[in-house]
Order: structure tokens, then sequence, then C-alpha cells
């Protein structure tokens, strides 16, 4: 079935470093790619999202890049913040449908 | 402003019992999802509908049914509740226009003694 790995589970970073979380998917069908960011205690909430159509997307400090391919896509964090640790889950949908698969979850910690 | 509630936040219950959590959202989104969240497990679909009348099984919907009868409200009711579906549970919305991120609610924790 639809599966979305993610990795790593649990990331250590120093404030002002990058932080890159990686996933693969394993439905070629899918074209929508979302990345969702829960705070400890909170509900998830979308940060960023990149479509099949395009390769790479950014957002300020964050970008998502997509091999579509290797069927790989990618959350990178430039310049952390102690308000970036958090929970970080990728995602995968298809088109004609709205069904999201989730990954398991990045839990980022960024120390100061 | 629009948004999205679930109701209620926190639930103790038995095993055996019946439970139902509300969602309820003011956005007029077509889709609607149910989730649950363990640790260790990311986000689960335990069901889904695309509008009123339609609903769809998740990855995990044993013990869980739900149903649609107007665009706001998609409840999930545990038919007979298991210590297993201890958990967070999460509602979110999305429009029917295309793929979209979802917006979700604050949540439900639920513990079956």
């Amino acid at each position: 079935g639809e599966n979305v790995e993610q990795h790593p589970s649990t990331l250590s970073v120093q404030e002002g470093d990058s932080a890159v979380i990686k996933c693969t998917y394993s439905d070629s069908a899918s074209n929508y790619f979302p990345w969702y960011k829960q705070e400890l205690g909170k509900r998830p909430q979308l940060i960023i999202d990149i479509r099949s159509n395009v390769g790479e997307k950014k957002d300020q400090r964050i970008a998502v890049t997509l091999n579509k391919t290797a069927k790989h896509f990618s959350l990178h964090i430039t310049e952390t913040q102690p308000e970036d640790s958090a929970v970080y889950f990728c995602a995968a949908s298809k088109p004609g449908g709205f069904k999201t698969i989730f990954g398991a979850g990045t839990r980022l910690f960024v120390k100061a | 402003d629009a948004e999205i509630t679930q109701s209620p936040r926190h639930k103790i219950t038995e095993t055996g019992r019946q439970v139902t959590l509300a969602c309820h959202q003011t956005w007029n989104h077509n889709n609607m999802f149910w989730y649950r969240q363990d640790l260790g497990h990311g986000l689960r679909l335990i069901h889904y509908s695309y509008g009123v009348h339609d609903t769809n099984k998740g990855e995990v919907s044993d013990g869980y049914s739900v149903s649609r009868s107007n665009t706001e409200d998609l409840p999930l009711t545990l038919e007979s509740a298991a210590s297993s579906q201890t958990s967070v549970y999460f509602c979110a919305s999305s429009p029917g226009s295309s793929s979209t991120g979802q917006f979700f609610g604050p949540g439900t924790r639920l513990t079956v003694l």
C-alpha cells in the first residue's frame, strides 16, 4: 500500500545550523507533498508544500526539494532558532483524491 | 473567523463503552478527516469524507465509524472502546477543489481504562 518513510526520527542541531529532514514515498502517482510542524501539545500546522511539477520551493528560512525520479523529498531549515524545535511531518497525496499519507515524524531539537 | 473545533478536549472512559468525538468546521470545506496520533506512528488515518453522506475507511478504521449528515460535522464513534484506542485524535478539513494542505483541530485526548 501507500507508504511515506521519514528520516531521521530525531535530529538535534545547534542554533544557527541547518537541519535537513528526508522523506521517500512509494506511490509514483503522488503529486502533492505538504510539510507540517507540530509544537508540543499543539495541533499540526502546514508550513510549506510542493507539487510534482516543481523541483524546489522556498519560504524565508525553509525550503523543500522534490526528486520525482527517486521519489524523495526533503525539508531544509537554515539558520535554525530555538522556536524551530518541534515535530515535523512530511506527507504525500495523489491527484483526484485528498487522502494524505503521513510520515512518522521527526523530532527536531535546536540547542541555544 | 472560520475555524475547526473538537469536543471534548479530554475524555476518560471505560472499556466497552460507546464514545463519540465531535468535529465541527466553519470553513465550508468538503473534505474532512479523522486521525489518531500515537508515539512512533505519526498520524494515522481512521476515516475520511469528501462530502455529505460520503464516508471512507482509512488505514486503521476497525472499531471506529463516522457519518456525514452535513458539511460542517464529522463525528467519530468508537462502538465499544478498547484500551488500544487510547490516543490523541485529530480532526482535519480541506477544500474540495484540489489537493491542498489540511487544517487540523486542537485534538481530543482519549483514555480508555
